[in-house]
């Protein structure tokens, strides 16, 4: 089983919509988790980390179901800007980082 | 803003060769990663380091490589001969304060190895 999974997609959307990208992970001893986005080509910028309470950034809302396993990222009011690969990361206990393989967002005028 | 900066941005060798890929940290940071990218996959973890050793790696990160921090500023991936699958993207990440966990990436080194 992989450590982290998440819909590649591609999602489409049109500019001002919500969308909803979720990601699964297998190590229930996982303690942080994170939000980043990579642009074509380009390094992973860290978006946001995922907090037990949930938490909000802006358009962001990311949440984390520990009982389920599975962490959100809620983008709302989407700009062509927030064209990109969203990557969910995981760290289990210890020091690696797993990265799912990303969630491809258009969004479109 | 501080941030990563990594040499070269792309390296081109021979099959066999050493290649050494190179990170300079945010100043103060203090826990050091290696990860690779093969073109159209995923983001992979190498290697965390820290306090001067190896905390963790994975099972990518065999006899082939090594990580130093030569100067106390540099930080250094080398892999003793390269192979066509080694070409990817190396990226390299520094993480701060260790409770956060945020981790920071250089604009990585595209390996081609011919």
């Amino acid at each position: 089983r992989k450590e982290v999974e998440q819909d590649p997609g591609p999602f489409n959307v049109p500019e001002g919509a919500t969308v909803a990208f979720n990601c699964t992970y297998s190590n229930s001893a996982s303690q942080s988790f994170f939000w980043y986005r990579q642009d074509c080509r380009k390094e992973p910028k860290l978006l946001m980390s995922v907090y037990s309470s949930g938490n909000e950034d802006g358009r962001f809302t990311a949440q984390l179901n520990r009982a389920s396993q599975y962490i959100s990222l809620l983008i709302r009011d989407s700009k062509l800007s927030d064209s990109a690969t969203y990557l969910c990361v995981v760290n289990p206990p210890g020091n690696q980082f797993y990265f799912g393989t990303g969630t491809s967002l258009t969004v479109i005028p | 803003e501080p941030e990563v900066t990594q040499t070269p941005s792309h390296q081109v060798t021979q099959m066999g060769q050493e290649v050494i890929l190179r990170c300079v940290p945010i100043s103060n940071h203090l826990y050091f990663y290696w990860y690779r990218q093969i073109l159209g996959q995923k983001v992979e973890f190498l290697v965390s380091f820290y306090n001067n050793e190896i905390s963790e790696k994975s099972e990518i990160f065999d006899d082939q490589f090594s990580v130093e921090r030569p100067d106390g500023s540099n930080f250094t991936l080398k892999i003793r001969s390269t192979k066509l699958e080694d070409s990817a993207m190396y990226f390299c990440a520094t993480e701060g304060e260790p409770a956060m966990n945020e981790q920071f990436f250089g604009p990585g080194t595209r390996l081609t190895v011919l």
